[in-house]
């Protein structure tokens, strides 16, 4: 079945720097297009960022614009999230999904969505 | 970017009660509109797409509606696992957003 398992998350001092990846499988991953979500503590869900089935094309959110990379390994199966200049505010819980339908600009739908890893900033 | 209001943003209700959560996006979005379900300490979970479309495997208890700015979620007989929180999320262009949540208790 569609699997999507996050690791990588920990705990980090501001400014510093972190890797989350997301491991998939039991899909053919080089036609999908992929995700990144966030949740901060006992808040909402807020969209990070998106990388085409090609990798053509990635887009972000504008909190971490500039600061965050989104990558993916067709060979390994991976979706990578490099995160610099980490800051307390980018402190959550942080879930890959895969992206089913749509054209990458619009449509489509997030499923499923892997358990999350945790990413604690904090001095 | 593309605002979604949720509403009401808590709801409480009993086993077998029909319920309704709305979402309002800030300007049109066509039917690009996805329905999640979260418990806590879970990943969230797809129900509707399109705005319309039943996931598969989800049941019939759920439906969706609307276009455009207004759209709803429906349960039409609560069951004791559909307590939790329900996100709303437009996919018409980015950022993909989402509504800040409706929590859903057991009354």
């Amino acid at each position: 079945q569609v699997q999507l398992v996050e690791s990588g998350g920990g705990v980090v001092q501001p400014g510093t720097s972190l890797r989350l990846s997301c491991a998939t499988s039991g899909f053919t991953f080089r036609s999908y297009g992929m995700h990144w979500v966030r949740q901060a503590p006992g808040k909402g869900l807020e969209w990070v960022a998106v990388i085409w089935f090609d990798g053509s094309n990635k887009v972000y959110g504008d909190s971490v614009k500039g600061r965050f990379t989104i990558s993916r390994d067709d060979f390994r199966n991976t979706v990578d999230l490099q995160m610099n200049s980490l800051r307390a505010e980018d402190t959550a819980t942080y879930y890959c999904a895969r992206v089913v339908g749509g054209n990458g600009w619009s449509g489509g739908r997030l499923d499923p969505w892997g358990q999350g890893t945790l990413v604690t900033v904090s001095s | 970017d593309i605002q979604l209001t949720q509403s009401p943003s808590f709801l409480s209700a009993s086993v077998g009660d029909r319920v309704t959560i709305t979402c309002r996006a800030s300007q049109g979005i066509s039917s690009y509109l996805a329905w999640y379900l979260q418990k806590p300490g879970k990943a969230p979970k797809l129900l509707i797409y399109d705005a319309s479309t039943l996931q598969s495997g989800v049941p019939s208890r759920f439906s969706g509606s609307g276009s455009g700015t207004e759209f709803t979620l429906t349960i039409s007989s609560l069951q004791p696992e559909d307590f939790a929180t329900y996100y709303c999320q437009q996919l018409n262009s980015y950022p993909y957003t989402f509504g800040q949540g409706t929590k859903l208790e057991i009354k």
